[in-house]
């Protein structure tokens, strides 16, 4: 069965500074590997993906993502935070394959970012 | 506009009074899935439908039932809702299915259901 680890369930940082929110996983086979945000009574929009390739993915909102294939790792980046970017962020995975269809999440982190 | 719609936004109801929460996509997207949001489980899969009459539970899929008659809905019925259904429900889309399931999913605006 695949599975998805958020392991902070909050990250506060000041504006300007950098941030991380951290996302393992585990699967069989290749994964694919998602990022999304929720805004205050929004749905989920997605911000980037790793499917193939290069292992630093660029998304949305000047947001990035390092797939570190060793440690089973997929965290979310951003040089420097707004606080804007204040919300509640999801990792998820999805894998070819006979489960095709299923997509896990993790329990997902509320990012604080305080002027 | 490219857009997952969900109805209604909010219900309250009560023990046992059957429910459907409709779901409609125009992308002519193939897959499209149900998830349910409860603070600290971050979204659970429910349901998912690979294409049209093709259904498949995900990871919590008791007292819940969905059909896929056509490619742009995919209501999610409850026959007999109890409190513990009391939840955040979303229901999403994306182009593929299959070997496309690299595609993101785009997402409705959920609904907030409440069984009392």
């Amino acid at each position: 069965a695949q599975s998805v680890a958020q392991p902070e369930d909050q990250v506060n940082v000041a504006e300007g500074n950098p941030l991380t929110v951290k996302c393992t996983y585990s699967v069989s086979g290749n994964p694919y590997l998602f990022w999304y945000v929720q805004y205050p009574n929004r749905g989920l929009q997605f911000l980037l993906k790793y499917i193939t390739g290069d292992n630093l993915v660029k998304g949305s909102y000047g947001f990035e993502a390092e797939f570190n294939k060793s440690q089973t790792s997929f965290h979310l980046k951003k040089p420097s935070a707004l606080v804007s970017d204040s919300a509640l962020y999801f990792c998820a995975v999805r894998a070819p394959g006979a489960n095709a269809g299923k997509s896990t999440f993790g329990d997902g982190t509320t990012l604080t970012v305080k002027p | 506009e490219a857009q997952v719609t969900q109805n209604p936004r909010y219900l309250i109801t009560v023990t046992g009074k059957k429910l459907t929460v409709t779901c409609s996509q125009n992308m002519n997207h193939e897959y499209m899935s149900w998830y349910r949001q409860d603070p600290g489980l971050g979204l659970r899969q429910i349901y998912y439908s690979m294409n049209v009459e093709v259904t498949d539970k995900g990871d919590v899929p008791e007292g819940y039932k969905v059909s896929r008659k056509e490619k742009r809905n995919f209501p999610l019925i409850l026959e007999s809702p109890s409190p513990n259904q009391t939840s955040l429900y979303f229901c999403a889309s994306s182009p593929g299915a299959g070997p496309a399931t690299n595609e993101k999913l785009f997402f409705g605006s959920g609904t907030q259901l409440s069984v009392l």
